[in-house]
């Protein structure tokens, strides 16, 4: 079973521009979840998708968004970089959501945003 | 809110030695809980779980309880590798969502 893939692995991005970053969940999975993570910040929870719905959405502003496809595809966008906004992005699927079954997340390997 | 505490990093061991990275956490209700480990460039992998109190989770050596009197979920292995050299969190799940704790990284020389 292929795992979850995101594209592309690594960005540069100039400040003030925008980003779309792309995840294929496992096949199967219907919940597609969004993290950032950054040395000082460790793992922050972005948003979670089901079936094309937000189900769950973090602390972070209105700049990031995202959205899931009926294929369970999600694609994750951030509107005018800000230099703070570089970071490793992390996509995970699960079956169902978290904490509903038990189910563990499965990571993507992640895409790693850098703004100049 | 929830909230997850490890152990300060970052830990380093020589080959076979004891390992115990200390997990706390504070959650309403009953959590699931995990570790999980990330490799260099990598992303998360599931180390092992745990989905009720007195449940023990293992997987590759390590081993973890679900510690609800002491909300804890230590991660222990008995004898590291080399290979162990990674990134581990520590992370609980309830019906919204999963929170992290801040990553131990752990090296282990030869």
């Amino acid at each position: 079973k292929a795992g979850v893939t995101q594209t592309p692995r690594y960005l540069i991005k100039t400040r003030g521009q925008q980003v779309t970053l792309s995840c294929s969940p496992i096949s199967g999975h219907r919940s597609v979840s969004w993290y950032q993570q950054t040395p000082g910040q460790g793992l922050q929870f972005l948003f979670e998708y089901f079936s094309e719905t937000q189900r769950n959405k973090g602390n972070f502003p209105g700049r990031f968004s995202g959205r899931q496809f009926s294929n369970s595809r999600s694609e994750m966008n951030v509107s005018t970089l800000e230099l703070g906004d570089s970071a490793l992005y992390l996509c995970a699927s699960s079956f169902s959501g978290t904490g509903e079954d038990n189910s563990p997340l499965h990571f993507g390997n992640g895409t790693r945003l850098t703004v100049t | 809110g929830n909230s997850v505490t490890q152990m300060e990093g970052p830990v380093t061991l020589s080959e076979e030695a004891f390992l115990t990275i200390n997990c706390t956490y504070t959650a309403t209700g009953y959590p699931s809980l995990f570790w999980y480990v990330q490799y260099p460039g990598e992303g998360l992998q599931l180390l092992l779980k745990a989905t009720k109190a007195d449940d023990k989770g293992s997987n590759k050596g390590f081993e973890a309880t679900y510690r609800k009197e002491t909300t804890s979920f230590h991660l222990e292995k008995g004898s590291v590798q080399v290979s162990d050299s990674a990134v581990y969190f520590c992370a609980l799940s309830d019906p919204s969502k999963s929170t992290f704790g801040d990553g131990t990284t752990l090296t282990v020389k030869p």
